[in-house]
């Protein structure tokens, strides 16, 4: 499976509405669709599970959603802290594979 | 609290092997759905899962690299090994290790831990 994330980047301004999208080349279980998030210098976090399920500490103006082959990656209102690169990840069971999108880029406008 | 550590060479040549070794606390290999994974970024690029080992040792690979990597786990020390063979310059990047785990519910395949990360380079 393929996952191509859109847009590459998106330039915003802080408290805008940033929406990530996320498109697989075959169907997605819901369960198996993950979002992080990426600083420089860092290594990713885990943002959402099963679709749409925060991780621990995930602040709730992040939120997932989608089914099949989109999903998409809602942050209500940007703070200075959330500029960074996202991307999307799908596990594949049979056999077990795990394939990450190319990452959007969240960047200040 | 979950902690691992990638433990890498910094430099490797073209051709050589390399063995990255990730130390892990706050959990247990032999722990029932515990899996430790290997992934990689190249610079400016996205990340790449390489491979991952399971609490029965059951391995998985990245099947365009799979006859290239070979990885163990070592529960006692708390360590999970993955070496990778033949490299080249396009190998260099940043290699972390991650925590993933199955607890038989509705979803999973998600790395909720993960090391600092550790540049590779490749180069003469």
């Amino acid at each position: 499976i393929v996952l191509t994330q859109s847009p590459d980047t998106l330039s915003l301004s802080p408290g805008e509405r940033a929406t990530l999208s996320c498109r697989a080349s075959q169907s997605v279980s819901r369960g198996y669709l993950t979002w992080y998030q990426q600083k420089p210098g860092q290594a990713p976090r885990l943002l959402i599970y099963g679709t749409s399920t925060r991780a621990t500490g995930i602040p709730d103006r992040f939120s997932g959603s989608g089914s099949g082959t989109d999903f998409t990656l809602t942050i209500g209102r940007l703070e200075p802290e959330d500029f960074a690169v996202y991307y999307c990840q799908q596990y594949g069971s049979s056999p077990p594979t795990w394939t990450f999108g190319q990452g959007t880029r969240v960047e200040i406008k | 609290q979950v902690i691992l550590r990638e433990y890498v060479p910094a430099l490797v040549k073209p051709t050589q092997t390399l063995t990255l070794t990730c130390r892990f606390s706050g959990f247990s290999l032999s722990t029932g759905g515990m899996c430790v994974g290997w992934l990689r970024q190249p610079p400016g690029k996205a990340l790449e899962w390489l491979a991952l080992i399971d609490w029965e040792d059951e391995k998985y690979y990245n099947t365009s690299l799979k006859t290239r990597l070979a990885i163990s786990k070592d529960t006692s020390e708390n360590q999970v090994v993955l070496t990778m063979t033949n490299m080249v310059a396009g190998d260099t990047g940043t290699y972390y290790c991650a925590r993933t785990y199955f607890d038989g519910g509705a979803d999973g395949g998600y790395f909720d831990s993960w090391g600092q990360g550790a540049l590779v380079t490749v180069s003469s």
